[in-house]
């Protein structure tokens, strides 16, 4: 049983064209996540929803916006794609509160603008 | 300068080494501390945890904390093959809203046999 996860696992597209990434979670949590990791790996966080509600949007650029329509479900769609978001995106859930805050990770969407 | 500073590497060792990976970050309102570890084309699943300051051990993986010099650790003993991963350290505050995660930017280690 996959604890969180992700469609489609790769997603090439061209520039301008407006996608989505599908993310769900089947772990009970009541946040989940959305990181982007660069071609160096780097991990950064874009945003945090905790019961369908936006908690964290660390400066994404607006063609960017997560929906959640329930707990177990945070998608991604993104406007006018760019080469530069090109990249690995990740969903991850946690239980909000108590001492750990361990996040649990989907296996990535990479995705490629041509 | 960013959070969270980790080398990248790569770093490459004969199977059996000792391994050291080391993160130090700037933000002292940081109190939980993580290695995850990444598989190729995989996500990142966490390895270790560690509140505040002290060392943890599991098997043969040990992870330190200093709070004081804003570092922290984490050593492989008896490295496998199968240890060859890149390796991400990640912070938290408690004050932070719903553990978000700030990362390193990961070391990539290959392991010999």
């Amino acid at each position: 049983d996959t604890a969180v996860s992700q469609t489609p696992k790769y997603l090439v597209t061209q520039m301008g064209n407006d996608k989505s990434i599908k993310c769900e979670q089947n772990l009970g949590h009541d946040t989940m996540y959305w990181y982007k990791q660069d071609s160096k790996k780097f991990l950064k966080i874009m945003f945090s929803y905790n019961n369908k509600e936006l908690i964290i949007n660390e400066t994404v650029p607006n063609r960017f916006s997560p929906k959640s329509p329930d707990k177990a479900h945070l998608n991604l769609h993104i406007n006018s794609l760019e080469l530069g978001d090109s990249a690995v995106y990740f969903c991850a859930s946690s239980q909000a509160g108590g001492e750990n805050t361990e996040a649990f990770f989907g296996q990535g969407t990479r995705l490629t603008v041509v | 300068q960013k959070e969270v500073e980790q080398d990248p590497g790569p770093l490459s060792v004969p199977e059996g080494a000792i391994v050291s990976l080391n993160c130090t970050y700037s933000n002292s309102a940081f109190q939980y501390f993580m290695w995850y570890r990444q598989y190729s084309r995989k996500g990142p699943e966490l390895l270790m945890y560690t509140y505040s300051s002290g060392n943890k051990e599991d098997g043969r993986f040990t992870a330190q904390v200093d709070k004081s010099s804003k570092y922290i650790s984490l050593f492989i003993r008896d490295s496998q093959p199968s240890d060859s991963a890149t390796y991400l350290c990640a912070m938290s505050t408690w004050s932070t809203s719903y553990g978000k995660l700030t990362f390193g930017q990961g070391t990539i280690l290959t392991v010999h046999p």
